[in-house]
């Protein structure tokens, strides 16, 4: 059974750069056709898609973040990561990882999320 | 970026009737690329549908989704207790977007 687990600051401070990791057991992130991916959720509901990468390095971003996001991957630690700049009171919100079928771009396994807030 | 419309905004009903949600995209949307998820209160969304019509492994057969182009649908054909929750329909063109959520709340 894969697990994905989040890790990072609960609290950042507006311009700085919000940090994330995510750690992949009960398999590879070099196995099989999936992607990896970011996600976060506002207080109140709504869920945004921030960006996808794979084990070789590839990454696709959400074009409204793609100024101030970076995905790296790293395969000998079985994790990726997620590096956001600039941010703002905005980006304050639950943060998930997940795995991404690559077919269909469908989220199987998610992460248990990670609440982020942006603060002085 | 393709927009999906959930409705309605909130369903009340009690179990074991059954729930029809729907899903509207600005655009067409290709059924390979459109997923359900279902959310309860402090958990990740969970995969229910995949490619329009799929279920994911171990969804109960009550759960299951119709449509095409622009018009996607979740049916839940008895619900039990636990179907309680907030749906999401999710799509994969140029971008990925989700739509707005659909709260299936206890009459």
């Amino acid at each position: 059974q894969v697990q994905l687990q989040e890790s990072g600051p609960g609290l950042v401070k507006p311009s700085q750069t919000l940090s994330l990791t995510c750690t992949v057991s009960g398999g590879s992130i070099r196995g099989g056709a999936y992607y990896w991916s970011w996600i976060r959720q506002y207080p109140g509901k709504g869920l945004e898609w921030i960006g996808n990468i794979n084990y070789s390095g590839i990454t696709h971003y959400n074009p409204s973040l793609k100024s101030r996001v970076t995905m790296l991957v790293d395969t000998s630690k079985n994790r990726f990561s997620l590096n956001l700049n600039s941010v703002t009171a905005a980006d304050t919100a639950v943060y998930y990882c997940a795995r991404v079928r690559a077919t269909e771009v469908a989220f199987d396994y998610w992460g248990q999320g990670t609440l982020v807030t942006v603060s002085s | 970026e393709i927009v999906l419309t959930q409705s309605p905004g909130t369903l009340s009903l009690s179990p074991g009737e059954r729930g029809t949600l729907s899903c509207r995209a600005s655009e067409i949307v290709r059924s390979t690329y459109l997923a359900w998820y279902q959310q309860k209160p402090g958990q990740a969304p969970r995969l229910l549908i995949f490619g329009a019509s799929s279920r994911a492994t171990g969804i109960p057969d009550r759960f299951s989704g119709s449509g095409s182009g622009t018009d996607f649908t979740l049916t839940i054909s008895r619900l039990e207790p636990e179907d309680f929750a907030v749906y999401y329909c999710q799509q994969y063109g140029t971008s990925l977007t989700f739509g707005g959520g659909t709260k299936v709340e206890i009459k």
